[in-house]
């Protein structure tokens, strides 16, 4: 079946420190990757995305690199603000599902203070 | 251009009766899709619609439903409710042209006591 497993939280920094945030996925075939960023109290807001091998995607800062061969595809930021602070989720969707649902993985909260 | 919408923010309801939550949904998006977050998880698929007719279902019980209608807002009912439907219900829409970008509402919290 289709997974996304994310590094597990909490996971707290200094303003300015360097982000990984590590997610690896198993699924059939070559998936579409994203994450997303959930703010306290709001719903979900896409950051990135990946719809093919070696493909980057970037956003504010943030980058992720779709790694085929060790099937990653790891959150990067080189250097992090406290309006950072929020949970962010790896996600796929399996291309060839006709339906397009995200899997997501559990999430990881990110903490940084001034 | 209007983002996704939710409503009610908040909801308490008692354990076996019913709800009902609405989503409308992106301007220019015809596709729907509900999310639910239990605390600390991330978010399950719950199932889609597009042109009025589910589209996809993920692993959760008939006593979860939907609609949706003409103008592509949508509704989830939930009847005999329990309390693990405890969660955070989220709505996400999407155009046919860019299916694997979907865009979220700010959800709506349901409490079942």
């Amino acid at each position: 079946g289709n997974s996304v497993t994310q590094m597990e939280g909490p996971v707290t920094l200094s303003e300015e420190a360097f982000l990984t945030i590590n997610c690896t996925y198993t699924a059939t075939g070559y998936p579409s990757l994203f994450w997303y960023v959930q703010y306290p109290g709001e719903g979900l807001q896409l950051l990135l995305k990946a719809t093919k091998a070696d493909d980057k995607g970037s956003n504010k800062g943030f980058e992720a690199t779709y790694r085929k061969e060790t099937t990653s595809f790891h959150l990067e930021k080189g250097s992090v603000q406290v309006s950072d602070s929020a949970v962010y989720f790896c996600a796929l969707t399996p291309k060839n599902s006709g339906n397009t649902p995200l899997v997501f993985g559990k999430g990881t909260r990110l903490s940084v203070i001034a | 251009e209007t983002g996704v919408t939710q409503s009610p923010t908040h909801l308490i309801k008692t354990r076996g009766q019913q709800v009902t939550l609405r989503c409308s949904s992106q301007s220019g998006h015809n596709t729907v899709s509900w999310y639910q977050q239990a605390l600390g998880q991330g978010p399950q698929f719950i199932f889609q619609y597009y042109r009025e007719e589910e589209n996809g279902r993920g692993n959760f019980p008939p006593r979860f439903s939907g609609l949706q209608f003409p103008n592509y807002s949508s509704e989830l009912n939930v009847n005999a409710l329990e309390l693990d439907d405890s969660a955070l219900y989220l709505c996400a829409s999407s155009s046919r042209t860019e299916l694997y970008e979907q865009y979220f509402g700010p959800g709506t919290r349901l409490t079942v006591t």
